[in-house]
């Protein structure tokens, strides 16, 4: 059971570049979620799903992308990578049912990106 | 606006000496506050979810506790392996979803 999975775990673009980074989780949970992790700062929602075909915008979306075709994958696209999206990005799941809902979120280890 | 603020930002204990971590908060319609673990390197490691004031949750040397204000982290005999950054996240329903509002940290040295 391997959880939330995230890749690759580093990556340096250039400024311009575009990528996708990768989230899978084998625990078939409803709920996915992007986060952010800079520096000083608490981790940022940058989007979500609630379920295969259903994504939302957070709190931070812009310069992102996503898109949920399964209940396992949920991948982040950066459209064209800016230094300031240098971060460290974080996808977590949690379970979404009926008595579910305040179920903890599970992360992944992160993918560090740094924008040249 | 909603808001969570740790402190402190960094705390550094000796073997064995005792300490409290705080999450302050000011949201609207509180649904539950999470607190993580979080190593160098890795992503947060859920430990304790409270709902409601008064209530407390234990885990070996880690003790959570909840007011309508804030929470604390009880940290008693602390040993090096609790060395970490310690998160706090409250939950609630902003823009149509529940959402989580995570505060910066406390990171935690805790030396022999």
């Amino acid at each position: 059971n391997a959880g939330v999975t995230q890749t690759p775990k580093f990556q340096v673009l250039k400024t311009g570049q575009s990528m996708t980074l990768q989230c899978a989780q084998d625990m078939n949970h409803e709920y996915m979620s992007w986060y952010r992790q800079d520096p000083g700062m608490g981790l940022r929602l940058i989007h979500y799903s609630v379920g295969a075909g259903i994504t939302d915008q957070g709190e931070v979306p812009n310069g992102y992308n996503v898109s949920r075709s399964t209940t396992e994958d949920f991948p982040l696209r950066l459209l064209s990578a800016a230094p300031s999206q240098t971060s460290v990005y974080f996808c977590a799941s949690s379970p979404l049912g009926r008595g579910q809902s305040n179920q903890p979120q599970h992360f992944g280890d992160g993918t560090r990106l740094s924008i040249l | 606006e909603d808001q969570v603020t740790q402190s402190p930002e960094a705390l550094r204990l000796q073997e064995g000496e005792s300490s409290s971590l705080n999450c302050s908060y000011t949201v609207s319609g509180l649904r539950g506050l999470f607190w993580y673990r979080q190593d160098p390197g890795k992503g947060p490691e859920f430990l304790f979810t409270l709902y409601s004031a008064g209530e407390e949750k234990e885990k070996e040397r880690l003790k959570a506790t909840l007011t309508k204000k804030e929470s604390f982290l009880h940290i008693t005999a602390p040993k090096p392996e609790d060395s970490a950054t310690y998160l706090c996240a409250v939950r609630v329903f902003s823009g149509g979803y529940n959402k989580l509002i995570f505060g910066a940290g406390t990171r935690l040295a805790v030396h022999p």
